[in-house]
């Protein structure tokens, strides 16, 4: 099993530019959650799907984020335009139902310049 | 609502010394909690859990008991090594608010020097 696969693993942009990021979770996962880690706010939930349904958005800093998952081995991150205070690594995870065997993507580290 | 805190850091210790580091939690009913460990430029990997009150976990020395009385969650090492220096985060998760989604204290920073 590859694990849970995001990319890219770093991405640098100009302010104002649309960013996506990409998660490729592992098959018969049906949760799935991203997360961005700053050092100011440590680790925060941004959103968590359930069989590719979107269940809690509320961690979602402002309308300039976006998710998806369009099937249940895809999901996308969205922000448009990005502003530098959106420079963090984001991480993918995903688990099974019934099991808190969460695992996490090596992560993307955004850069907004 | 649901949260973690756990004690700041960095840590810094001597090889073969004795590790605690603090976490206690806030939540309503009945959470399992989770020490999650991140070495640079890596994600998270779990290193143990608990699901109910009064459960240890373990794994590669490290232990943690789930005290509901005290909610806390502690992580403990007998003797460290240079190989743990890493940020460690204590999370739950199945709190009436948390939900399925895990939540995580802020990390505490570990640094084993030989």
């Amino acid at each position: 099993d590859a694990g849970v696969i995001q990319s890219p693993r770093h991405e640098v942009t100009e302010m104002g530019q649309e960013v996506t990021l990409r998660c490729k979770p592992i098959s018969g996962h049906d949760y799935l959650f991203w997360y961005r880690q700053t050092m100011m706010r440590g680790l925060e939930l941004l959103i968590y799907f359930n069989n590719n349904v979107p269940i809690d958005d509320s961690g979602m800093p402002e309308d300039r984020f976006s998710a998806k998952m369009p099937n249940a081995s895809f999901s996308t991150l969205k922000i448009q335009p990005s502003e530098p205070r959106d420079s963090a690594v984001y991480f993918c995870a995903t688990r099974t139902q019934g099991n808190y065997g969460y695992t996490f993507g090596s992560g993307t580290r955004l850069t907004v310049v | 609502g649901d949260s973690v805190t756990q004690m700041e850091g960095p840590v810094t210790l001597s090889e073969e010394a004795f590790l605690t580091i603090n976490c206690t939690y806030t939540a309503t009913g009945y959470p399992s909690l989770f020490w999650y460990v991140q070495y640079p430029g890596e994600g998270l990997q779990l290193l143990l859990k608990a699901t109910k009150a009064d459960d240890k976990g373990s794994n590669k020395g490290f232990e943690a008991t789930y005290r509901k009385e005290t909610t806390s969650f502690h992580l403990e090492k007998g003797s460290v090594q240079v190989s743990d220096s890493a940020v460690y985060f204590c999370a739950l998760s199945g709190g009436n608010q948390a939900g399925t989604a895990l939540i995580f204290g802020k990390g505490t920073t570990l640094s084993v020097s030989s």
